[in-house]
């Protein structure tokens, strides 16, 4: 099985800073990587596919890449409505067993 | 847009079979796979298992030998069931479509998620 390790679970930025996130995979997924956002009592939302692709509707300071086993998620610029819980999905398995990182809080400063 | 709405009982008794159910409107159920994923309190997602509108199904190994999962096309709805559940199955459910485009899995639509507390 593929494991996914996420960095930092926690992290507390000022607005208007760049704030990154990093999923580590035990193996090599391609670029087989989503990224998800939390936020308590409100639908989860799928903010990036396949490592880099912004899903529609998802504002472009949202951005993501890599490719193998070391991927970043990146927010160009925080805001106060992305206060939220941040998970990184991987679907690299053959077997397809969709595994998610530990998740990030990101809090505003 | 889609929408997914979960319902079920928010209290189970520890050893018995937790029941869901996932309400789709907005489009049809039968052109995509439809999953369930929970979140444990204070800890991260976990992916349960989809399954498709023919009844094909794919599970977490972790869960599988509890899991029963079924789909009626004619309410737009797909249902969950855990069986011999304990305190560890507590969590947040959520329901969500499965989009498979290009090689690509990703949970394009979700539900808000509904809490289930397994009691003793």
């Amino acid at each position: 099985d593929i494991q996914i390790t996420q960095s930092p679970s926690s992290l507390s930025a000022s607005v208007g800073d760049r704030v990154t996130i990093t999923c580590q995979a035990s193996q090599d997924i391609s670029n087989s990587l989503n990224w998800y956002q939390l936020k308590p009592g409100v639908a989860p939302k799928l903010l990036l596919f396949a490592a880099s692709k912004l899903h529609t509707g998802v504002p472009s300071r949202f951005s993501g890449s890599g490719s193998g086993t070391d991927f970043t998620f990146t927010i160009s610029s925080l805001q106060p409505e992305d206060v939220a819980t941040y998970y990184c999905q991987e679907y690299g398995d053959r077997d397809v067993l969709l595994t998610f990182g530990g998740g990030t809080r990101v809090e505003i400063k | 847009q889609v929408q997914l709405q979960e319902s079920g009982p928010g209290l189970v008794k520890s050893s018995e079979t937790l029941s869901l159910t996932c309400t789709v409107s907005g489009d049809s159920i039968s052109n995509y796979f439809w999953s369930w994923i929970r979140q444990s309190p204070g800890k991260g997602l976990e992916w349960i298992a989809y399954i498709y509108a023919s009844g094909m199904t794919h599970s977490n190994p972790s869960l599988e030998s509890r899991l029963t999962m079924s789909i009626d096309t004619s309410e737009n709805r797909f249902s969950l069931r855990l069986g011999s559940v304990t305190a560890a199955d507590t969590a947040i459910y959520f329901c969500a479509r499965l989009t498979v485009m290009s090689g690509n899995y990703f949970f394009d639509f979700w539900g808000r998620g509904t809490l289930v507390t397994v009691s003793s």
